[in-house]
């Protein structure tokens, strides 16, 4: 059973440019959440996708946007990127919406603007 | 914002000792995790208390949690050279549109010496 996976692994992009990730669940779950984590920090929360819907919201600007797809597989958009954005990007999937319980993470995106 | 605070930062024992990392939190949950994560990848999950649980045992983990002090404990025993990490603490609360968001510390570099 597959995990969750992210691609790409790498990323290097130039101020001011957009980038887009990716992030298949872990087999039969239906909610994506995605975090931000810069060098020497926790992550942090930017929003999370259910039923191709944007459920909650961290405090990221609009220039941080997502998609969810009918597979429940995901995207996250950055636009007009910033030196700032600089971190490395995870995508996390749990089952339902309700339930309290772990969330699997992928391996990340390590995203270097340059 | 972070929610949590860990303790200590960074952690430095001989293989075999224990090892304690502390976690404190702001507001009220509904459960904590703790998580690893392995040279800046993927977050693993270690272990859920739930707020109506004082402690919790998994293989070499033993966490505590102490809602009246919005602490949390981690403790390895044994420790051996793979527990080498970060370790993350994460608080859960549902939010009124019933989304999960784990907000997590800024967690203890911890580094096993053979």
């Amino acid at each position: 059973d597959a995990g969750v996976t992210q691609s790409p692994t790498h990323l290097i992009k130039t101020r001011g440019q957009q980038v887009t990730l990716r992030c298949s669940p872990k087999s039969g779950h239906d909610t994506v959440s995605w975090y931000q984590q810069a060098l020497g920090q926790g992550p942090q929360f930017i929003f999370q996708y259910y039923e191709e819907e944007e459920r909650q919201r961290g405090n990221f600007p609009d220039r941080f946007s997502g998609h969810q797809f009918p597979n429940y597989s995901s995207e996250l958009n950055v636009n007009a990127l910033l030196l700032g954005d600089s971190a490395l990007y995870l995508c996390a999937s749990s089952l339902v919406l309700w339930a309290l319980g772990e969330a699997f993470f992928g391996q990340g995106t390590r995203l270097t603007v340059v | 914002s972070q929610q949590g605070e860990e303790d200590p930062q960074a952690l430095s024992i001989q293989e075999g000792e224990n090892a304690t990392m502390n976690c404190s939190y702001k507001t009220s949950i509904n459960n904590l995790q703790w998580y690893r994560q392995n040279s800046g990848r993927g977050l693993v999950h270690l272990i859920l208390i739930r707020s109506n649980e004082r402690e919790k045992h998994s293989g070499r983990l033993r966490v505590t949690l102490d809602t009246s002090k919005k602490s949390s404990s981690l403790l390895i025993t044994a420790s051996r050279a793979a527990d080498t990490a970060s370790y993350f603490c994460a608080t859960e609360a549902v939010s009124v549109q019933g989304a999960q968001k784990l907000v997590f510390g800024q967690g203890t570099r911890l580094t096993i010496n053979p």
